[in-house]
């Protein structure tokens, strides 16, 4: 079956630091991969995705880049930011028709200190 | 704001009850998915619904069941209530039936059960 598997939390960056969250995946055929993003209180956001092999997601300065090769997804930012503290979810959705099952890692808080 | 409106925000019951969760999805959005969080699992997929017919099912107990609605609203209900089911159970909703649509989630619905 599916499943993903994201590095342990949780996370203490000091601000402008940079960040690598790292992600791996198991899968059949050619699954599309996102991170999600959970602010404190609330739910899971769309933070970016990508749906083939060597695709680069990006989105607020965080960037991922799908690698078939090595089954992976990190996530990465430059310089992060006190407000970017949060938990991260990679996901997978599998390749083919039917409902959008979303298959999550466990997540890894990052807190980001001034 | 998702625009996903989960009610109520936090719930509180004994073992052997039963309780309803609600969700209303974003103005025009069809799917309706529901997903378990907890602490030693992480996010499972429990069920979608499309257009008021179910549409997927992932790890949802029998225990457990959920509808949709004609006006597009879904509840799930959980009976014989276990100390395990305590968990953050949120809901989300896409415009159709999958593909890579973006889902967006709801601000879920922390049950405990004492």
């Amino acid at each position: 079956g599916n499943s993903v598997t994201q590095m342990e939390g949780p996370v203490t960056l000091s601000e402008e630091a940079f960040l690598t969250i790292n992600c791996t995946y198991t899968a059949t055929g050619y699954p599309s991969l996102f991170w999600y993003v959970q602010y404190p209180g609330e739910g899971l956001q769309l933070l970016l995705k990508a749906t083939k092999a060597d695709d680069k997601g990006s989105n607020k300065g965080f960037e991922a880049t799908y690698r078939k090769e090595t089954t992976s997804f990190h996530l990465e930012k430059g310089s992060v930011q006190v407000s970017d503290s949060a938990v991260y979810f990679c996901a997978l959705r599998s390749s083919g028709a039917g409902s959008y099952q979303l298959t999550f890692g466990k997540g890894t808080k990052l807190s980001v200190i001034p | 704001d998702s625009g996903v409106t989960q009610t109520p925000k936090h719930l509180i019951t004994a073992t052997g009850q039963r309780v309803t969760l609600r969700c209303s999805p974003r103005s025009g959005d069809l799917s309706v998915y529901w997903y378990q969080q907890s602490l030693d699992q992480g996010l499972q997929f429990l069920i979608q619904y499309y257009n008021g017919e179910e549409r997927a099912k992932g790890n949802i107990l029998e225990r457990f069941s959920a509808q949709q609605f004609p006006d597009l609203h879904s509840e799930l209900n959980l009976s014989s209530l276990e100390l395990g089911d305590s968990a953050l159970y949120f809901c989300a909703s896409s415009p159709g039936v999958g593909g890579n649509e973006k889902l967006f989630f709801g601000s879920g619905t922390q049950l405990s059960v004492l």
